[in-house]
């Protein structure tokens, strides 16, 4: 079964600039979560779909946001990009069912290999 | 929100040796997972452990809930486990929000 995939692998920008980036999950999973990692702070949750929803939302401003589509594939954007957004972007996928939590492996969260972001 | 906390931060080991990484958390969580992230950046999963004890070869886990500690061991240390180790949880009641540890940064030396 092929892994959560995400494109592109390497990304440069100038800042003011907007940037989309992208995440296949694993098939079958219905779950797609973003987290940013930078030297600073560490490994941080951006935001999570499921079923084409935002059903949580970490503490980052207005310009990142994101959707899903139908067959599960998210994107992420940031726009008015600025220096600080240079960062590796992680994508994570995981099988869970809405609401309650029936089957607790399907908890487990999956990662794709990342797009790392420069902004100049 | 959820506290974690790793340690050592830092360890350097000698190919053949023994290792105990420790995670702490703060509330009571529905998922804890351990990683090991690569040279390249991907976190490669290597238990998901909200409770009890796993094994998998070299390394193990354990997760005692109800004292909210993690372990992870790792035995006949070899080069290729250099890296980073995060341990991530859930909190009961949050759905699909990792919050991860600051890591234990792992060389192993010839």
């Amino acid at each position: 079964k092929a892994g959560v995939t995400q494109t592109p692998r390497y990304l440069i920008k100038t800042r003011g600039q907007q940037v989309t980036l992208s995440c296949s999950p694993i098939s079958g999973h219905r779950s797609v979560s973003w987290y940013q990692q930078t030297p600073g702070q560490g490994l941080q949750f951006l935001f999570e779909y499921f079923s084409e929803t935002q059903r949580n939302k970490g503490n980052f401003p207005g310009r990142f946001s994101g959707r899903q589509f139908s067959n599960s594939r998210s994107e992420m954007n940031v726009s008015t990009l600025e220096l600080g957004d240079s960062a590796l972007y992680l994508c994570a996928s995981r099988r869970t069912q809405g609401g309650g939590l029936a089957v607790s492996s399907y908890n487990e969260q999956f990662f794709g290999p990342g797009t790392r972001l420069t902004v100049l | 929100g959820i506290q974690v906390e790793q340690s050592p931060p830092d360890l350097i080991l000698q190919e053949g040796a023994n290792s105990t990484l420790r995670c702490n958390f703060s509330d009571s969580v529905n998922n804890l997972q351990w990683f090991h992230q690569n040279p390249w950046g991907q976190l490669i999963n290597l238990f998901y452990i909200p409770s009890g004890t796993k094994q998998n070869g070299r390394l193990s886990a354990t997760t005692v809930a109800t004292e909210r500690y993690s372990l992870l061991y790792i035995s006949s240390s070899q080069t290729t486990d250099s890296g980073v180790y995060f341990c991530a949880v859930e909190r009961t009641g949050t759905a699909s929000k990792l919050t991860f540890g600051t890591g234990t940064r792992l060389q192993v030396t010839l």
